[in-house]
This record gives structure tokens, sequence and C-alpha cells, in this order.
């Protein structure tokens, strides 16, 4: 079946590392993503990993894959106020289009 | 610079109204995408489409209509029978087929009922 979980609220200081975590069940995923949205906002690729790799790092960002638990995470080193934001995981189905599942959303906030 | 625009910001609708959410393109994209998003949910396909003149229904399309005659554009129309329209649209776009090409997103409309 098809269903992404996140928890939904994670609040760090300046300067901490953030960590979002999700989970999802289906094992046929090939890519999944991570997207940010700010408020009023649509959604900004920040990072997306191959369901083959465990890990991928872009700058403050890392993402790690379980995929044996079927766990994904998104570390966020140095947290600032502007990473406040609401962040989706998604995965990327093997159909016969590109269907994205999302998670339902981790709101980050980062206070000073 | 492209991207994709999404018309209006804010849209309010009457009772047994039809209303046009408008979904414009300049990358060049073959597969254009419509989701609605709830509070504290994720975002949920209403309708897709993988080239010009072709389209399919998603996850919940039922109150919605499409229509996709140009590559650049998919209007989507919120129609007097979907009874809950209230709820932020997000339009996208993508590499059709292609799992590693990201779909990338409009700023969405914010639709409301009077």
């Amino acid at each position: 079946g098809e269903d992404v979980e996140q928890s939904l609220f994670l609040s760090v200081r300046e300067g901490d590392s953030s960590v979002i975590n999700c989970t999802y069940t289906d094992s046929s995923s090939t890519y999944l993503y991570w997207y940010k949205q700010e408020p009023g906002a649509g959604l900004q690729l920040l990072t997306y990993i191959f369901s083959n790799m465990d890990m991928k790092q872009d700058q403050r960002l890392t993402v790690l894959l379980n995929k044996k638990d079927k766990h994904l995470s998104l570390r966020i080193a140095d947290t600032q106020t502007g990473d406040s934001a609401i962040y989706f995981c998604a995965e990327s189905l093997r159909t016969g289009f590109q269907k994205l599942v999302f998670g339902t959303g981790t709101r980050l906030l980062v206070s000073p | 610079d492209g991207g994709i625009t999404q018309s209006p910001k804010y849209l309010f609708r009457k009772e047994g109204q039809n209303v046009t959410l408008s979904c414009e393109q300049n990358l060049n994209h073959d597969a254009m995408y419509w989701y609605r998003q709830d509070p504290g949910q994720g975002l949920r396909l209403i309708y897709y489409s993988q080239i010009v003149n072709d389209f399919q229904k998603g996850d919940i399309a039922e109150g919605y209509s499409v229509s996709r005659e140009k590559k650049e554009s998919f209007p989507l129309t919120v129609t007097s029978a979907q009874k809950n329209p209230t709820a932020f649209y997000l339009c996208a776009s993508s590499i059709p087929g292609q799992s590693n090409q990201p779909q990338h997103f409009g700023d969405g409309t914010r639709l409301s009922i009077l």
C-alpha cells in the first residue's frame, strides 16, 4: 500500500542540528524526495536520493536511507531561523507515470 | 527564468459556482499535475497529464475537471459538485516517465467559500 508517515512538529534552537524522519511502506519506491514549504508558498525541492543509495550529502543537508526498515531522514546542520518551514518527504512509485506519495509534513520551528 | 505560474493567488467561490484555477509553465515539461493540500495533510493528487490532449484522474478527482489543450497550460476547474473545495491547490510539472526528474511546483492558489 501507499503510506508515508512523518512526525508533525520539531522544535530546535538556532545552530543545532535538526533531524526530520519519515517512514514509507512501498518497497518498489525508486526515488525519495525532500521538499520544503514556506508559509503561503509552493513546494521547493531540497534534495532526493535513489533507492539503492544509503546516504547523500548536499552542503548542510544529509539524507540517510535505510531501505530494510523503509526509513528516510533529513539532517540539517547548523539550523538557521530561515529553515523554519514545513518539510515533506515523498516517495516516487514505480507506476506508468511519476506518482509521488507525500507524507503529512513536519513543521520545523527554529528559535533564536 | 523558467518556472510555473499559478493564478490567482486567492480565489473565492460562491455556492453553486464553478471556478477555474490557472497553471502555466515555461519549463518545456510534458507532464503536469494538480494537487490539493489540506491543513495537517500531505498533498493529494487530483489529476495529471503526461502529454498534450491527454489527462488522467488521480486519487481525488471527483468534483474537478481539467483540460490540456496546450503544453504550457493545465487549468483546473472546481465544479459545484465539489462540496468541500476550501483548500490550497498546487500545480506541478516534470519530465514524464523518469523518476529522477523531480516535480517542480508553482506557488499555489488558496480557494475559499463565500
